[in-house]
């Protein structure tokens, strides 16, 4: 089974400290992707990684940074973390190109921002 | 561009009675669509998906979804509802270059009462 594991389910951070949220999948998956999801807003997509030390915006980058440094690991950072990024955090990866590919999940890491 | 929307928030529904979750797209393209459940405290699994074969499509835990091109819908259903099916559940839209993953509709939020 394709594994993706986000290592912080649950963190609480103070406004200005800076966040790591790391994301590990061990499916040998090109494509990464990390999502924010809020109550009535859906997932909305922050930033992708094609390949290693690739990185693309998604529709939400303002406040965020991303790390792929190896395929397997895809890292969301917030340098100066603010109330509003009070969220559930979703990691996804997927295998090749096209529209049709399932997006593997995991379970999420929730951050709370004081 | 695409976008999705899925035109109830909440549906609530007795245990052996039928699910309809109700989703719209739109799409530029000839679309990929699919259907994500949700759990509490865990990430996205994929229900079911078309990508242009049968416009019937049948997915796990006996949920299906018909393909309607002419009313640009994608509703999913379920003839029987079971205490497990409650869970959140996200129809989502495709391009079929994928190239920017997915777009998320925002949600509708099953509760199956005993």
């Amino acid at each position: 089974d394709v594994k993706v594991t986000q290592s912080s389910r649950y963190l609480v951070k103070r406004t200005g400290e800076k966040v790591f949220l790391e994301c590990v999948q061990d499916m040998d998956h090109e494509n990464m992707f990390w999502y924010r999801q809020d109550p009535g807003l859906g997932l909305r997509l922050i930033y992708f990684s094609y390949d290693v030390k690739m990185k693309e915006k998604g529709d939400i980058p303002e406040g965020y940074s991303v790390s792929r440094e190896k395929k397997e690991r895809f890292s969301l950072i917030l340098e100066s973390a603010s109330t509003n990024q009070t969220s559930m955090y979703l990691c996804a990866s997927t295998r090749g190109q096209g529209g049709h590919r399932e997006l593997f999940f995991g379970e999420g890491s929730r951050l709370t921002v004081l | 561009a695409q976008s999705v929307t899925q035109l109830d928030s909440h549906v609530s529904v007795s245990e052996g009675t039928p699910v309809l979750l109700r989703c719209n797209y739109s799409s530029s393209y000839s679309p990929s669509l699919f259907w994500y459940v949700q759990h509490p405290n865990k990430g996205l699994q994929l229900l079911l998906k078309y990508t242009s074969a049968a416009t019937l499509v049948k997915g796990i835990n006996g949920f299906e979804a018909e393909f309607k091109k002419s009313e640009t819908s994608f509703h999913l259903t379920k003839p029987s509802a079971h205490m497990s099916d409650a869970a959140e559940y996200f129809c989502v839209v495709s391009d079929r270059t994928g190239r920017r993953a997915l777009t998320f509709g925002s949600g509708t939020r099953l509760q199956v009462q005993p």
